[in-house]
Formats: C-alpha cells, structure tokens, sequence
C-alpha cells in the first residue's frame, strides 16, 4: 500500500525568502505524484504533477518539485515566496499503473508567509 | 472553465438529523469523490462514484451514504449526524479512473453539527 507523509505540518517563510515544502511516499510499485495547493476558503487545485519522463516537474506560481526515487521524495521548492503564497500544500500518490483509482493524500504543510 | 459547486459553504445542523451535502461538475467527467478535511488528517475519501448509480466505499465511509442519478451530480448524505461528523467536505471530480488525471475540487462545505 502506498502511503504519503509531510513532516511539516507548518513552514514559516519571510517574503522574497526561498521554501522548500517535503514529501517522502512509500510504494512498492511505480507510483505518480502531485502536488496541491489550497489558498484560504477554497478548494485544493494542482500546482504540479510526476508522472514520467524528467525529474524536475514545474508547476504554476513559479513552484517547481524533484522526483527522487533513491530516496522516494517528492519535495516542493520555490526559489522567491510573495505573501500570495501563504495556503496549505498537499502532497499525493498514486499507483502508476491500473487497478485503483485512489489517491493518497498527505497531511498538509500549512505555508505562512512573513512580510 | 472547469467547475465544481458545492450546495453550501457552511452549514449547522443538530444531533439526528438528515443532512444532504450537494455537490455539481460541469465537466462532464465519469468520476466524483467525496472526501472529509481534518486538521492534521488531511484528505480521506468518503465515498466515490465512478458512473450514474455506481458507488464505491471510500476509506471512512461508515454513517455515510451517497447517491448519482444524474452524471453532473453527486449527493452525500448523513443519514443521522453525529458530532464527530463535523467536518469540511469536499467534493471533487476527474475525467475518467486513470490514476494521472487531475482531480478537481469544489470549494468545501463546513458542517457543524451540534
């Protein structure tokens, strides 16, 4: 079974000042992994998603995360954060292949930014 | 644009009672989910319905119930709401099961159930 943790629970980040959110999984099969961010009374939205291919995946609002497999992360980086930023960020799995449908879902990083 | 609606924002209800929590797609898409937010729990899904009148428990489906008449709509439903059930829920849905596609969310409903 796949499972998902965020050690954060919350990152505070002075303005301008670069984040990096982490997110460790676990699987036994080829997995794809995403991204979510959801701002302040909304819904979550994608940021970005691994599926194939290269590593670094980029995503919107300048966010860009690394597929590792050696260490089996998926941590999420911004080089400059504005306070528009500040929302909680998901990380999620899912078997890369057929036979589920499931995501799962990490616990959240709650991103604070500082002005 | 893609959209999902969600019947309510906030909604308080008492021990015992029925509640129905609405949630529209505007996408067409095969799939909807339900899933309860949980400070420090994240995201756990309810319930998921892959077609009209299909469903699937989800992990904590228990007190729980759906329904999907209609492909755009996907109804949750509290047969006798307790106070553990207060909660955010959200409903989300995805073009078809392949585990790539995105899933899109509505804006949530926070239940309080008193």
């Amino acid at each position: 079974a796949q499972s998902v943790t965020q050690l954060d629970s919350q990152v505070p980040v002075f303005e301008e000042a670069p984040v990096e959110l982490r997110c460790n999984y676990s699987s036994s099969v080829s997995v794809y992994l995403f991204w979510y961010v959801q701002y302040p009374n909304q819904g979550l939205q994608l940021l970005l998603k691994y599926l194939s291919g290269s590593t670094l995946v980029k995503g919107i609002n300048g966010f860009e995360a690394e597929f590792n497999k050696s260490q089996t992360s998926f941590h999420l980086r911004k080089p400059s954060v504005h306070i528009s930023d500040t929302a909680e960020y998901f990380c999620a799995v899912t078997r890369g292949n057929s036979g589920t449908y499931k995501y799962i879902f990490g616990t959240g990083t709650r991103l604070k930014v500082l002005a | 644009d893609v959209k999902v609606t969600q019947s309510s924002r906030y909604l308080v209800k008492r021990t015992g009672e029925k509640v129905f929590l609405e949630c529209v797609q505007d996408m067409d898409h095969e799939n909807m989910f339900w899933y309860r937010q949980d400070p420090g729990l994240g995201l756990r899904l309810i319930y998921f319905s892959y077609d009209v009148k299909m469903k699937e428990k989800g992990d904590i489906p228990e007190g729980y119930s759906v329904s999907r008449e209609k492909k755009e709509r996907f109804s949750l439903i509290l047969e006798s709401a307790s106070t553990n059930q207060t909660s955010m829920y959200l409903c989300a849905s995805s073009f078809n099961l392949q585990t790539y596609n995105e899933q899109f969310f509505g804006p949530g409903t926070r239940l309080t159930v008193l």
